[in-house]
């Protein structure tokens, strides 16, 4: 059974860069059959698609965020991760990985609340 | 980008009672390969989204028979048959025609 968890800084400071990896387990991101993305949910509202990302490296990114985002894999860790730059407090949300199959998010990550505050 | 719409917002239903939860999305979701790209999700208090229904009415694995999807185009619909305890939290409707979009959410209660 595939597991994903998230791991990083749990505050960040507004201008600066949001850094998040997800570690897979039970399942390699090398595969091909899966893309690994990025939702998040800031508090009290809904869920955003930010990105994903497939084996050969190949992201794609949500229109909205796409000027801040960038996506990475090191396969070699089974890892997948994502960097936001010039955050602000709208940024502030619960950062979800999750396995995108068959165009839908089958196996998610617990989350991990990131807050923007000085 | 396509406006996934729910309605109600909230719902609060007595155990063993039918709940109904609609979503309509902005653009048709059927594609021209003949699937509709809808997807239902419940994310249980303090835990992350799981999957309920994909492409309208298909239940995901494990999902108990009391969930049933259904709708074409725009509208769509998740109906619980008979609501349990356990189906307490906020359920999601999503489109993944055109990358992913999510509805806003349905807070389901127990009464």
């Amino acid at each position: 059974q595939v597991q994903l968890q998230e791991s990083g800084p749990g505050l960040v400071k507004p201008s600066q860069t949001l850094s998040l990896t997800c570690t897979v387990s039970g399942g390699s991101i090398n595969s091909g059959d899966y893309y690994w993305s990025w939702i998040r949910q800031a508090p009290g509202k809904g869920l955003e698609w930010i990105g994903y990302i497939y084996y050969r490296g190949s992201t794609y990114v949500n229109p909205s965020l796409k000027s801040r985002v960038t996506i990475s894999a090191d396969t070699s860790k089974n890892q997948f991760s994502l960097k936001l730059t010039s955050v602000t407090a709208a940024d502030t949300a619960v950062y979800y990985c999750a396995r995108l199959s068959h165009f839908y998010f089958d196996h998610w990550g617990q989350g991990t609340l990131v807050t923007v505050s000085s | 980008e396509i406006v996934m719409t729910q309605t109600p917002l909230s719902l609060s239903v007595t155990p063993g009672q039918p709940a109904s939860i609609s979503c309509k999305s902005s653009q048709s979701l059927l594609d021209s390969d003949g699937k509709t790209y809808l997807y239902w999700y419940l994310q249980k208090p303090g835990q992350s989204p799981q999957l309920l229904i994909y492409e309208v009415s298909s239940r995901f694995s494990g999902v108990p028979d009391r969930f049933s999807g259904s709708g074409s185009g725009t509208d769509f619909t998740l109906k619980i048959s008979r609501v349990e305890a356990e189906d307490v939290g906020v359920y999601y409707c999503m489109q993944g025609i055109h990358l992913w979009t999510f509805g806003q959410g349905t807070k389901v209660e127990i009464k």
